[in-house]
């Protein structure tokens, strides 16, 4: 089956400017979640959806990010104004959602704002 | 929120070598994974192991739920297996939380 899928692999931007991620999970999976990998540190989690619902954003910085999933399927993340610390790894998962699933993950963007 | 400790967290092995990767966490826990990061940074799923012991190849993996406490063997070491290993937890329903991982570097 095909895996989870990211888009684009690469981006640099100025500061203070605008950008946005894609994913697109493993057909059938119910659960997405965004997490962000700064150099040198494990993935922290920003966002979780359950189908088209919101489960816990609570760590994610809500003056500069947002993200959506219409639909329950693709989801995009976006940063603005992007900051030089917002410079990390944004990660996609998916996950079927029942019990003693595991979760799979795409291979992320690098961002990086100078 | 449930923490996460790995070690040790760095480990530098010559071929051939066996090692073990610890992982502790807090609580109790629905759902724990082990990955392997690339140098690519691709997160590749080696276990999910809440509880019990599974072995796939060269790599095994054993959870002590009730002391909460997983284990990652990997015998006889190769170069492809060097990169960041990340164990990771969570309760059902709740999104993984990880470690800070561990770096293992393989030589020939």
């Amino acid at each position: 089956e095909a895996g989870v899928a990211q888009s684009p692999r690469y981006k640099i931007i100025e500061k203070r400017q605008s950008v946005a991620f894609w994913c697109n999970p493993i057909s059938g999976h119910a659960t997405l979640y965004w997490y962000q990998q700064i150099l040198g540190q494990g993935p922290k989690l920003l966002i979780q959806f359950q189908n088209n619902g919101v489960v816990d954003d609570s760590q994610l910085p809500k003056d500069r990010f947002s993200a959506e999933r219409l639909k329950g399927v693709d989801s995009t993340l976006k940063i603005q104004p992007a900051k030089l610390e917002d410079s990390a790894v944004y990660l996609c998962a998916s996950k079927w959602g029942g019990v003693g699933t595991e979760a799979f993950f795409g291979q992320g963007t690098r961002l990086t704002v100078v | 929120g449930i923490q996460v400790e790995q070690s040790p967290p760095d480990l530098i092995l010559q071929e051939g070598a066996n090692s073990t990767l610890r992982c502790n966490f807090s609580d109790s826990v629905n759902n724990l994974q082990w990955f392997h990061q690339n140098p690519w940074g691709q997160l590749i799923n080696l276990f999910y192991i809440p509880s019990g012991t599974k072995q796939n190849g060269r790599l095994s993996a054993t959870t002590v739920a009730t002391e909460r406490y997983s284990l990652l063997y990997i015998s006889s070491s190769q170069t492809t297996d060097s990169g960041v290993y990340f164990c990771a937890v969570g309760e059902a329903g709740t999104a993984l939380i990880f470690g800070k991982g561990t770096t293992l570097s393989v030589s020939s």
